[in-house]
């Protein structure tokens, strides 16, 4: 039971333009969302989070939506840019889950120039 | 700073043989974090240890054991290793509540055959 899902395996946009990467989650006990960037042959790192009581956080290129009632969270990437071209990860973690998170499956951006 | 330290970066490993994956942090972080990453599969859960001395099962423990030697490393052993092995392995550390979750190594790309 896949409880973080991401439904679009990849995305291809052009630089400049807006990248909308899309995550669904099923269990209502998750309380903090955050989303990691994973270059080939690299681990994953960490790019921006947004907490259950928020519904938007932004930070400089970056923009997480969060609508609760949907259970659906987005990335907002504002310009594009080549270096964008990486494997985007949504995750989850809920109270009392000893700080697991729970993994989407991921997103393949490639930017275009 | 360092972060978290993996070795090997590479292993070839033939059916049956063991290994143990070897993990190391230097941010004096409380909880660590085995997952694998396999085409398709996102990010999975095998063990993880949320303080020194404690160890738990996560989503895919089956073939693996873990030891959490001390604050500073927890090691993955793989007993008799299995081609379904094969993947890319990420060690991760966190403080509890992070607001910025995990930092990952860089991997360990094992491919058993």
């Amino acid at each position: 039971d896949q409880q973080v899902k991401q439904n679009s395996p990849s995305l291809s946009v052009q630089e400049g333009r807006i990248s909308i990467l899309n995550c669904d989650y099923t269990n209502s006990m998750f309380d903090y969302f955050l989303w990691y960037k994973k270059y080939p042959a690299e681990g994953p790192t960490f790019l921006i989070s947004i907490s259950s009581i928020k519904d938007k956080n932004e930070d400089g290129r970056f923009t997480v939506f969060l609508n609760k009632s949907a259970k659906h969270l987005s990335l907002h990437i504002v310009p594009s840019q080549p270096g964008d071209s990486a494997v985007y990860f949504c995750a989850a973690i809920s109270r009392g889950s000893n700080y697991k998170l729970t993994f989407g499956k991921g997103t393949l951006l490639t930017v275009n120039p | 700073n360092a972060g978290v330290t993996q070795t090997p970066k590479f292993q070839v490993l033939k059916t049956g043989q063991s290994m143990t994956l070897q993990c190391a942090q230097d941010m004096n972080h409380n909880s660590m974090y085995w997952y694998r990453q396999d085409p398709g599969m996102g990010l999975r859960l095998i063990y993880y240890s949320a303080s020194e001395g404690t160890t738990d099962k996560g989503e895919v423990p089956n073939g693996y054991n873990v030891s959490r030697l001390n604050k500073r490393e927890f090691s993955l052993r793989l007993e008799s290793a299995a081609p379904s092995q094969t993947s890319v392995y990420f060690c991760a550390s966190s403080e509890r509540a992070s607001q910025t979750g995990y930092t990952f190594g860089s991997g360990t790309r094992l491919t058993v055959v």
